[in-house]
């Protein structure tokens, strides 16, 4: 049974570039979540999908958007890109039946030069 | 916005010993669920373990124990002989148990370093 699948493992561009990073949830796990994880810091929220729709949103500005594809899997676009958007992003997958169960995925680290 | 606040942010334990990690969070809410999350030097998070505030006993599961202090907002997590594979950076983190709460909060980590 694989779990969190990310892709790529990571990734190098340059400021005002844009990315997309990819997500495959758990099997059997509908939501997936969005982190960001700075070098030091503990991850922050960004989003949150279920049933194709943004559930929630945390502090994090519009360049930022997501989207969730019908059998779950999901991506996260960043545009205009920033140093400050260099990190390593985070996936999380988890169940309807118990968001207290959240896998996380091993992160795609972005560099951005 | 809840807060998550790890003091501190690196500690160390010889093997076979106990050590304990402190969290303390800051929340209004009287429903929400607290976790330690463990991310070793490869990346993946893994969760340790969970505690839902309307439990007065505290969760355990085999070396890994916390000592949940609901008015002094304290989650502190216990690590009993401890072993070379535990050393990794720990997070604590909060969740609202209300209908919008979703996302994790999380403390900035405390770095574990596990010596023979």
């Amino acid at each position: 049974d694989a779990g969190v699948t990310q892709s790529p493992t990571h990734l190098i561009k340059t400021r005002g570039q844009q990315v997309t990073l990819r997500c495959s949830p758990k099997s059997g796990h509908d939501t997936v979540s969005w982190y960001q994880q700075a070098l030091g810091q503990g991850p922050q929220f960004i989003f949150q999908y279920y049933e194709e729709e943004e559930r929630q949103r945390g502090n994090f500005p519009d360049r930022f958007s997501g989207h969730q594809f019908p059998n779950y899997s999901s991506e996260l676009n960043v545009n205009a890109l920033l140093l400050g958007d260099s990190a390593l992003y985070l996936c999380a997958s988890s169940s309807y039946r118990d968001y207290n169960e959240q896998f996380f995925g091993p992160g795609t680290r972005l560099t951005v030069l | 916005a809840q807060t998550v606040t790890q003091s501190q942010p690196e500690m160390s334990v010889q093997e076979a010993e106990t050590v304990t990690l402190s969290c303390t969070y800051d929340t209004s809410e009287s429903d929400y669920y607290l976790f330690w999350y463990k991310q070793p030097p490869s990346r993946q998070m893994i969760l340790v373990i969970r505690q839902e505030a309307y439990k007065q006993q505290n969760a355990t599961e085999n070396r890994f124990s916390v000592n949940f202090q609901k008015a002094a907002k304290s989650f502190s997590l216990k690590i009993s002989d401890s072993q070379l594979g535990d050393a990794a950076m720990y997070f604590c983190a909060y969740r609202s148990g209300g209908g919008s709460g979703y996302a994790l909060n999380f403390g900035k980590g405390t770095s574990l370093l596990v010596t023979p």
